[in-house]
């Protein structure tokens, strides 16, 4: 399996409180990727890294931002959390493109 | 824009019988075709993907997938479905570049009854 750890796993909030995920690759895999999973929805990309400092927003991507100053970690923050931000969070990474993606087992995310 | 249409949000099968899973693309150039599976509580792995040459491709677990151009479409399908099969199926669609991520579609839950 690949090597890619998110944390925390489970997260319980505030409405307004910022929140930080972290995605940890030990692969070395150039692209990395943050989804949210809701149901009736499916997978939806938040944002997605293409390498160090080069990132892109994906269909979701408001309230949300992400940085990326190393090749094995790529964060997501929600600067003021909000009820709709409630989801399952996936980070993804890929060592070419999209030929294969490997998924960590997501952070469970819930905003009161 | 690039699409992905699973039509079936929930199937039933006994174990043993066959499957099929449903997907349908939208997408303006040549497709590049995965489907993956997330088991309970867990994130998705690959079953199998198309990028060119033969239209029928297998994969893992016993599972294979055709692509018929002419109906945009990219349907699974196992033989004989078994009790660990159970999980969510998501088909995806896009370009083998990164920089141009996957569109994945809302997924299909399987459930196997005995």
């Amino acid at each position: 399996d690949a090597g890619i750890t998110q944390s925390p796993r489970h997260k319980v909030t505030e409405t307004g409180t910022p929140v930080t995920l972290r995605c940890h690759q030990t692969e070395n895999h150039r692209y990395m990727y943050w989804y949210r999973q809701d149901p009736g929805h499916g997978l939806r990309l938040i944002h997605y890294s293409y390498g160090v400092k080069d990132t892109d927003k994906g269909e979701v991507s408001d309230g949300y931002s992400v940085s990326r100053s190393k090749t094995e970690d790529f964060l997501l923050t929600l600067e003021s959390a909000t009820s709709s931000q409630t989801s399952v969070y996936f980070c993804a990474i890929s060592e070419r493109g999209n030929e294969k993606l490997f998924f960590g087992s997501g952070t469970q995310l819930s905003v009161l | 824009a690039q699409s992905v249409t699973q039509p079936d949000i929930h199937i039933t099968v006994s174990e043993g019988a066959s499957l099929e899973l449903r997907c349908n693309y939208s997408y303006g150039a040549t497709p590049y075709l995965f489907w993956y599976v997330q088991s309970p509580g867990q994130g998705l792995q690959l079953l199998l993907k198309y990028f060119s040459g033969d239209t029928l491709v297998q994969g893992i677990k016993g599972f294979e997938a055709e692509f018929k151009r002419s109906q945009s479409s990219f349907n699974l399908r196992k033989p004989s479905v078994h009790w660990s099969d159970a999980a969510e199926y998501f088909c995806a669609v896009g370009a083998l570049s990164g920089n141009t991520p996957l569109v994945f579609g809302k997924g299909t839950r399987l459930s196997v009854i005995a």
